[in-house]
């Protein structure tokens, strides 16, 4: 079945350093790839996305490509903030037997210094 | 920009009792969608829905939970005699079509305390 798996957190990181998120998935077809983020107390916000392979997704400075040679979608950022806190879900959208459903990695939280 | 509302907020229900939670999905949006999250774990699927009726459920959506769209605007949970392990937070989502690259919008979410 359809998976996706990404790195445990927690990632804590100085203000203005490069961040790497990594998240590799398991499915048949081609599936659409996602990431999610989630600010304290708040519901999922999509951050970016990516539908086919070789696709970028990029929002507010994040991006992540779609690679389906090696089954990833790392998020990267050059230079966090501290109001990046919070916590990061790799996601991706595939047709199951009854439709289309998103699939959620178990999210990294991210704690960003000043 | 329109969004998915979700109310209550915050639900604390005594454990046997049922509850309801609602959801407004997006007003032209065809595809809705239930979602659940432990405190501190993944956000899993529950139950997506179209055309009046359940198109998949997963293994967490037993007997004890529905769903139902009773007018134009509405999705609803409901489980009907509720266990302490059903406190989570309960995420509503929606979109617009049936198919994979439609990333589905989110509800804040109410978190469902059970006592």
């Amino acid at each position: 079945g359809n998976s996706v798996t990404q790195m445990e957190g927690p990632v804590t990181l100085s203000e203005e350093a490069f961040l790497t998120i990594n998240c590799t998935y398991t499915a048949t077809g081609y599936p659409s790839l996602f990431w999610y983020v989630q600010y304290p107390g708040e519901g999922l916000q999509l951050l970016l996305k990516a539908t086919k392979a070789d696709d970028k997704g990029s929002n507010k400075g994040f991006e992540a490509t779609y690679r389906k040679e090696t089954t990833s979608f790392h998020l990267e950022k050059g230079s966090v903030q501290v109001s990046d806190s919070a916590v990061y879900f790799c996601a991706l959208s595939g047709r199951n037997t009854g439709g289309f459903k998103t699939i959620f990695g178990a999210g990294t939280r991210l704690f960003v210094k000043a | 920009e329109p969004e998915v509302t979700q109310t209550p907020s915050h639900q604390v229900t005594q454990m046997g009792q049922e509850v309801i939670l609602r959801c407004v999905p997006i007003s032209n949006h065809l595809y809705f969608y239930w979602y659940r999250q432990i405190l501190g774990q993944k956000v899993e699927f529950l139950v997506s829905f179209y055309n009046n009726e359940i198109s998949e459920k997963s293994e967490i959506f037993d007997d004890q939970f529905s769903v139902e769209r009773p007018d134009g605007s509405n999705f609803t949970l409901k489980i009907r005699s509720t266990k302490l392990e059903d406190s989570a937070m309960y995420f509503c989502a929606s979109t617009s079509g049936g198919t994979s690259n439609q990333p589905q919008h989110f509800g804040d979410g109410t978190r469902l305390s059970i006592l």
